[in-house]
Formats: C-alpha cells, structure tokens, sequence
C-alpha cells in the first residue's frame, strides 16, 4: 500500500468554482511534488516543495496555489479553472530534492466543467 | 529541446518476453528510471539506471547505454497482472526529471 494519500480521488468543479486537493505522505520524506497527467502525455511537473520551501514552479498559471504547511502535507488550491485544466493530479514525495526513487499517490481525477 | 521517445502501445502474449524501448535527447544526464502505472493507480518504481549496462531483478530487466542515449526495460514470463503502462523518465544536468509519454503494454492470453 502506498504511503502517499490523496483526496479527494474524484472531483467535478465548474469554472467559478474554488476546491483544493490534499495530499499526506507517511513515508517521513522532505520533497513532495504535484504533477499534471493527461491522456497520452508525459508527466507535466507543477510544483516541488523541498523542506517546506517551493524550489520549483514550471510556469503555472496562477489559478493553481500550492500550499504546503509541513513536510508531509501539501495542497493545490484551485480557482476560476478552465476545462483543459481537466486531467490527474498525482502527488509524489520523495527522500530529498535530490529526485531518486519517487512514491505517487493515487491521484485526483478532475473534470472542469 | 528535451525529448524522451517511446511506443505508445505494444501488445504481447502471456508468457513471452517483451521489450519497451526509451530514447532520449536531454541536456545532460544523472539518471534513468523507470515506473510501472496500472490504469487509475498510481505510477510505482520499477528500476534506476545510471551507469551502463543491464540491472536484473525478478522478471524485469532494464538497460542503459548513455553513448546511444538508450534505455529498455526487459519483461520476462508475462502475466496478465504486467498489463499497464511503462514510463521512462530522465533526470537531467539539473536533477530534474523529464518524463515519455508512457508505453501502454496490453498482454494477451
């Protein structure tokens, strides 16, 4: 069973709306990611949080706010999406930012509608 | 640019060998790993590769020659279970990772 959790693991939002998505990671690691999947894409890295502290931001738009109060937990606060923002959001944690072997967690389908 | 290139689906039969291959054009090079991602799950790690030439473990093997920019993971004695998709994915000269598109493997009985 993984050690990263994510909520919620579905999620329907219109376009005014403001939802965030959680992630927890028991693992004791200090970086944690949130990554973008679309269909037949690669892997699009959002976010990275190394010891609390954002070390990386791949050009967002600022309709995503990541938040992360602690080393196990962090969030993506959405707001006024548009419909291509529809994907997965997978969070992953790993030792340090040094990027070795990451564990994902299962990921939050969002539909925008 | 940065560019990792793999199939995006292969089909293979239960109790055959298959191979996904990755090539990569990066700015530089720390890394190759490879993740497993069963549909709706989450990737999970199946290998690393930095240094050249083929690491074993189980029924999954992975090879790396950093001169040809090239990797493949090696599946051996499928299962049905192996159906899923592959991801290669590059740490590059500023430890970050670039990610392929994933191989989608569809075994058969």
């Amino acid at each position: 069973e993984t050690g990263v959790t994510q909520t919620p693991r579905h999620l329907v939002m219109g376009m005014t709306n403001k939802k965030s998505l959680k992630c927890e990671q028991h693992l004791g690691h200090n970086a944690m990611y949130w990554y973008k999947q679309s269909a037949k894409k690669p892997l699009e890295l959002m976010f990275v949080y190394n010891f609390k502290e954002q070390t990386e931001n791949n050009s967002v738009p600022s309709r995503f706010s990541p938040e992360c109060p602690n080393s196990s937990h962090l969030f993506l606060h959405l707001h006024t999406l548009q419909p291509e923002d529809s994907a997965l959001y997978l969070c992953a944690s790993s030792q340090d930012g040094d990027i070795n072997e990451q564990y994902f967690g299962p990921g939050t389908r969002l539909t925008v509608t | 640019g940065q560019n990792i290139d793999q199939p995006t689906e292969m089909t293979a039969t239960e109790g055959a060998i298959v191979q996904i291959n990755c090539t990569y054009q990066t700015s530089g090079f720390n890394g190759l790993f490879w993740y497993q991602q069963h549909a709706g799950e989450a990737p999970t790690f199946l290998s690393y590769n930095v240094l050249d030439g083929l690491e074993e473990k189980g029924r999954f093997s992975s090879f790396l020659s950093r001169s040809k920019g090239y990797s493949y993971l090696l599946l051996k004695e499928l299962q049905m279970k192996d159906s899923a998709s592959y991801l290669c994915a590059v740490k590059d000269s500023n430890y970050q990772l670039i990610w392929g598109a994933g191989t989608k493997l569809i075994i058969k009985p």
